[in-house]
């Protein structure tokens, strides 16, 4: 059965660097999210990416973020200068249409030190 | 906004116990709603979901849920509990006015299960 993959499955890194976090979506879906999960809290929205843009963003995703499609498989996460309160599980998720079932991948816990 | 209420943090159940787990949901629309479950350092794995029809919905690994409108919940069911279904559990709306669906999700209730 087709599955999204992420990598890292853990990534540590120091205050103010940038980290990219990637996914690889179920091969012919359309429709890609992030979200996150700060230990011991809900799961929430980041972003939505369609068509090669996004197509909508919490109050979270701010300047600090971006994703990108590079290629036709990956799909990116980006954070500029990384801080403390960035530290959470960042799971990856994908759909075929826009209000499909989606499909998350096993996440990427990022540790902020 | 849309919200999800899961008003059980945790819940403990002998096994072979018949499980409930509530949720309640605020949306202006029909709603999407969905389960998923998440192991121990896992991601997030769909057991159930409701786009329309029938108010009672099968999932995998035995569980169901049933839509009540009336009441804007959205309880998943399970008859007899397994050991190896401690986890932790989110009932989520999708939020699609903008014509892309984001899932808001519950704060979780988390299963024990006792032998």
């Amino acid at each position: 059965e087709p599955e999204v993959t992420q990598t890292p499955s853990h990534q540590v890194t120091q205050m103010g660097q940038e980290v990219i976090l990637r996914c690889v979506p179920i091969s012919n879906h359309l429709y890609f999210y992030w979200y996150r999960q700060i230990l011991g809290q809900k799961v929430e929205f980041l972003v939505s990416f369609y068509n090669n843009e996004i197509s909508e963003k919490s109050e979270i995703f701010d300047d600090q973020f971006s994703v990108e499609r590079p290629d036709g498989s990956n799909f990116t996460l980006k954070i500029r200068s990384t801080k403390l309160e960035d530290s959470a599980m960042y799971f990856c998720a994908s759909t075929l249409g826009s209000t499909d079932t989606q499909y998350f991948g096993p996440g990427t816990r990022l540790t902020v030190l | 906004a849309q919200s999800v209420t899961q008003p059980d943090i945790h819940i403990t159940v002998s096994e072979g116990a018949s499980l409930e787990l509530r949720c309640n949901y605020s949306y202006g629309a029909t709603p999407y709603l969905f389960w998923y479950v998440q192991s121990p350092g896992q991601g997030l794995q769909l057991l159930l979901k409701y786009f329309s029809g029938d108010t009672l919905v099968q999932g995998i690994k035995g569980f169901e849920a049933e839509f009540k409108r009336s009441q804007s919940s959205f309880n998943l069911r399970k008859p007899s509990v397994h050991w190896s279904d401690a986890a932790e559990y989110f009932c989520a709306v999708g939020d699609s006015y903008t014509g892309f669906q984001k899932l808001v999700f519950g704060t979780g209730t988390r299963l024990l299960v006792s032998p």
